[in-house]
């Protein structure tokens, strides 16, 4: 099956600490986006990769950061500079960044700064 | 400033009953306008999408959208609500460009009893 999996569900993290948010995709896309989703509101764009070793700010990225080393993979590192982090965390992908490429979400993974 | 609204956090419906769900974006151009639904810690499922053509769009689990320019709107209806329906939905517009970048509605919460 294709998709995309993020690992893991729930991630639990103390004041500090960077913590790594796992994104994989299998769909054969070329671009892939992190978003950051609080209750009522509706979801923010961290960080895009529209292709391997190149990826660009959205529109909260302070505290973030991102690697795209191979295809399938775009990891997400939360750092201790970021002020907020308890969050629920989606990864997405598409084919391309055309304003017609659909996104496509994986499962989320939520992050408990403790 | 680009953006999109969703003015109703919640709408309570029961069972069988019509349902519709209101979305409107700040007029562009050019837009491309998507129904995501999320059921509780899971991640965005596409419902449907218009991207040009008949304003009349048609999804899963027999939702439907109407664009509609001038009134800047894109909401979505269904003729029959099931319980299993319950669930988070996001409007979101791509207003084109180089990133594919999506803004989204804050969502609204579609509670239906029995």
């Amino acid at each position: 099956d294709g998709g995309i999996t993020q690992s893991p569900k729930y991630l639990f993290r103390k004041e500090g600490q960077n913590v790594t948010l796992s994104c994989e995709q299998n769909l054969n896309h070329d671009a892939m986006y992190w978003y950051r989703q609080d209750p009522g509101q509706g979801l923010r764009l961290i960080y895009y990769s529209q292709i391997v070793n190149d990826f660009q700010k959205g529109d909260i990225a302070e505290g973030y950061s991102v690697s795209r080393e191979k295809k399938e993979s775009f990891p997400l590192t939360v750092t201790s500079a970021q002020k907020n982090p308890t969050a629920f965390y989606l990864c997405a992908s598409s084919i391309g960044l055309a304003a017609t490429d659909t996104q496509y979400f994986g499962p989320g993974t939520r992050l408990t700064v403790l | 400033a680009q953006s999109v609204t969703q003015l109703d956090s919640q709408v309570p419906v029961f069972e069988e009953a019509p349902v519709e769900l209101r979305c409107n974006y700040s007029s562009s151009v050019s837009v491309y306008l998507f129904w995501y639904v999320q059921y509780p810690n899971q991640g965005l499922q596409l419902l449907l999408k218009y991207l040009s053509g008949s304003t009349l769009v048609k999804g899963i689990n027999g939702f439907e959208a109407e664009f509609n320019k001038s009134q800047t709107s894109f909401h979505l209806r269904k003729p029959s609500v099931h319980i299993s329906d319950t669930a988070e939905y996001f409007c979101a517009v791509s207003y084109g460009g180089a990133t594919n970048k999506l803004i989204f509605g804050t969502g609204t919460l579609l509670a239906v009893q029995p």
